[in-house]
């Protein structure tokens, strides 16, 4: 599995767009990006997954650039409940063995 | 739908002693997995299975034993437990297949003193 890289933390305006960004430029072409999220100390939550399209839930967007070096993770309208961990995961398969790395930690300040 | 069930939600246990951590899954998925969490950190696996009978090891394996009789249930056995497993613990399941989700556990928190 490719290797990523977040910004450490993050601080965002209650309302605004949240975008958290994830490097992966060794991403190979069978590859899937995944978004999960870390509130507080409960278990990991899937937010969203993408290939090479760019791909929106009722939760999030995501925007993989067109090498796939790269993807943004954009939360529209943040809320203070969005305070979390967020974690960019690449992998070939599914939700199994996920390799997860210190992630970004995404402050929502009112 | 529970989704993914684990219990205990706490324990507290003391070095030497041994204790199973029980995990369900109601979603028939094929694929399961154990984890830890210790403070400040990412997730790490320990365990994972990719069907009933089939197990193998992850990234720390070491003083943990895992079983997989039924598609539904994934324990992990702490046969003597040391202060150096003190951690949450995350069991997930997900269909294995390219492009899917896990869905973990509420975690269980465990001391060992």
């Amino acid at each position: 599995d490719a290797k990523t890289t977040q910004p450490p933390s993050m601080d965002c305006a209650e309302g605004r767009a949240a975008n958290l960004p994830c490097n992966h430029s060794t991403i190979s072409g069978n590859e899937y990006v995944y978004w999960y999220r870390q509130i507080h100390s409960q278990g990991p939550q899937y937010i969203i997954h993408g290939l090479k399209n760019n791909e929106t839930n009722e939760m999030a967007s995501l925007i993989i650039t067109e090498d796939r070096k790269s993807s943004t993770l954009i939360l529209p309208h943040a809320t203070l409940r969005d305070t979390a961990v967020y974690y960019c995961i690449v992998r070939v398969g599914g939700g199994n063995k996920l390799v997860f790395g210190a992630g970004t930690i995404l402050r929502v300040k009112s | 739908n529970a989704g993914v069930t684990q219990t205990p939600k706490f324990q507290v246990l003391k070095t030497g002693q041994s204790m199973t951590l029980q995990c369900a899954q109601d979603m028939n998925h094929e694929y399961m997995s154990w984890y830890r969490q210790d403070p400040g950190m990412g997730l790490r696996l320990i365990h994972y299975s990719v069907g009933a009978g089939i197990t193998d090891q992850g990234e720390v394996p070491n003083g943990y034993n895992v079983s997989r009789s039924t598609t539904e249930d994934f324990p992990l056995r702490l046969l003597s437990a040391a202060p150096s497993q003190t951690s949450v613990y995350f069991c997930a399941s997900s269909s294995g297949t390219g492009g899917t989700e896990a869905f973990f556990g509420q975690g269980t928190r465990l001391t060992v003193v």
